[in-house]
This record gives C-alpha cells, sequence and structure tokens, in this order.
C-alpha cells in the first residue's frame, strides 16, 4: 500500500468555523508533511511531523494548529481563517531513512474554499 | 536560499514526440532531485527521485539526469502520449525534510 489518503476532498467553509483535515499512511513511514499549494503556484511546505513530533513550523499562523495523534494519522485543526487561505492542501509522507532524503509521497489533497 | 526555475512555463508538442523538460537550482548542496506530475486539481506523483551522488534515474520512457556542479536536471520524456499531458514541478532536496520546489512546467501533448 503505498497511498496517502486524505479528507475531505473539499471543504467549504466560513471564517468563523472550526474544521479539520484528515490524512491517513500506513506505509509505516515516519515523517508526515502539510503543504498549501495556491493556484498555478508550487506546493509550500507549512508543517513537518518526525516520529510524531512537530520538526518544522514554517512560520505558519496559528489558526493552523496541526496534530499527529499516532504514526499514520496527521490532522490540521482550521479556525478563524480568511479567505486567502483557500487553497489545495496536501499532506505527505516520507520514510525517513537516516543519510539521505526520501522519496515524499503525496495525497490527493483537500481543496479548501473559505467564505 | 535555494531557488528552482523551471524551464519553459508551458509546452505543448505532438503526439510521439521526444522532449525535454529543465530544472535549475541556485544551491549545489542539495541531497536530491526530484520530479513530480501534477494533475489539474490533484496531489503530486514522485516519478524520479535522483540521489545526489547519482548522476540520473530513468523509469519507462522517462529519463531523469543531474548535474550538480551546473546546478542543471533535465527530464526527458520519450515518445510522448497525450496520458503524459500535466504539469511537472522538480524539486530540490535539501535536508532529510525540505523540499524546494520550481513553479512547474505545463505540458499538453495533442494528438
Amino acid at each position: 500500500d503505498t497511498e496517502v489518503t486524505q479528507t475531505p476532498k473539499h471543504l467549504v467553509m466560513g471564517m468563523t468555523n472550526k474544521k479539520s483535515l484528515k490524512c491517513e499512511q500506513h506505509m509505516g513511514h515516519r515523517a508526515m508533511y502539510w503543504y498549501k499549494q495556491k493556484a498555478k503556484k508550487p506546493p509550500e511546505l507549512m508543517f513537518v511531523y518526525s516520529y510524531e513530533k512537530l520538526s518544522i513550523n514554517e512560520s505558519v499562523p496559528s489558526r493552523f494548529s496541526p496534530e499527529c495523534p499516532n504514526s499514520s494519522l496527521l490532522n490540521l485543526h482550521l479556525h478563524a481563517l480568511q479567505p486567502e487561505d483557500s487553497a489545495l492542501y496536501l499532506c505527505a509522507s516520507s520514510q525517513l531513512a537516516t543519510g539521505s532524503t526520501d522519496t515524499q509521497y503525496f495525497g490527493p489533497g483537500t481543496r479548501l474554499t473559505v467564505l | 536560499k535555494q531557488e528552482v526555475t523551471q524551464i519553459p512555463a508551458a509546452l505543448s508538442v505532438p503526439e510521439g514526440e521526444n522532449l525535454v523538460l529543465n530544472c535549475s537550482f541556485t544551491d549545489s548542496a542539495i541531497y536530491n532531485l526530484q520530479w513530480f506530475r501534477q494533475d489539474p486539481g490533484k496531489g503530486l506523483t514522485s516519478l524520479l527521485l535522483i540521489q545526489s551522488s547519482q548522476r540520473e534515474q530513468t523509469s519507462g520512457r522517462l529519463n531523469a539526469s543531474l548535474d550538480k556542479s551546473s546546478g542543471r536536471s533535465t527530464l526527458y520524456i520519450a515518445a510522448s502520449q497525450p496520458g503524459d499531458s500535466a504539469t511537472y514541478l522538480c524539486s530540490a532536496g535539501a535536508g532529510s525534510y525540505q523540499l524546494t520546489f520550481g513553479k512547474g512546467t505545463k505540458l499538453s501533448v495533442i494528438p
């Protein structure tokens, strides 16, 4: 199983809503990532979890709150978002082999629209 | 700060043609260079990963090369097919996690 799954596929929310994005992988990968991708732009790294601990936070606003409940799951909690946060949110995972950089496997993404 | 540039931004070719996509990066201290494919509104599919110690990787009709000294990578697609139409992204890997992406080349293969 070389698949990263993400739910929901689409999400529309108001600026006062609280919602969560979910990501799951069963490849035994120990690194998981959240990326944000605006239209016609490359993905931008938001967060990295390594062994279920937050390793990298790329100065992301606090209205985005990541959570890694276990080695297979990664959540992104959303609260008080702005319309400019509308984007495709991508989750990825990698094996975290030592001494090299791994292939990152991406999920299909969640298309988020903030009204 | 690493910068990755992809040329051309868009490319249209007739079916069956061989083609080359270009990627350049400013900092040669990379761990790897990875090529992805992205279909509209979809996630990224990894095509080829070249470690910094390697010169090229091949998978089917795809061949990717890496020249760290010149800061360049190319993705060669042989005998292009309409199903190859997508945006192709290259990324330079620094460290265990950091990928810096180019803006991509949008490829259209015309039947």
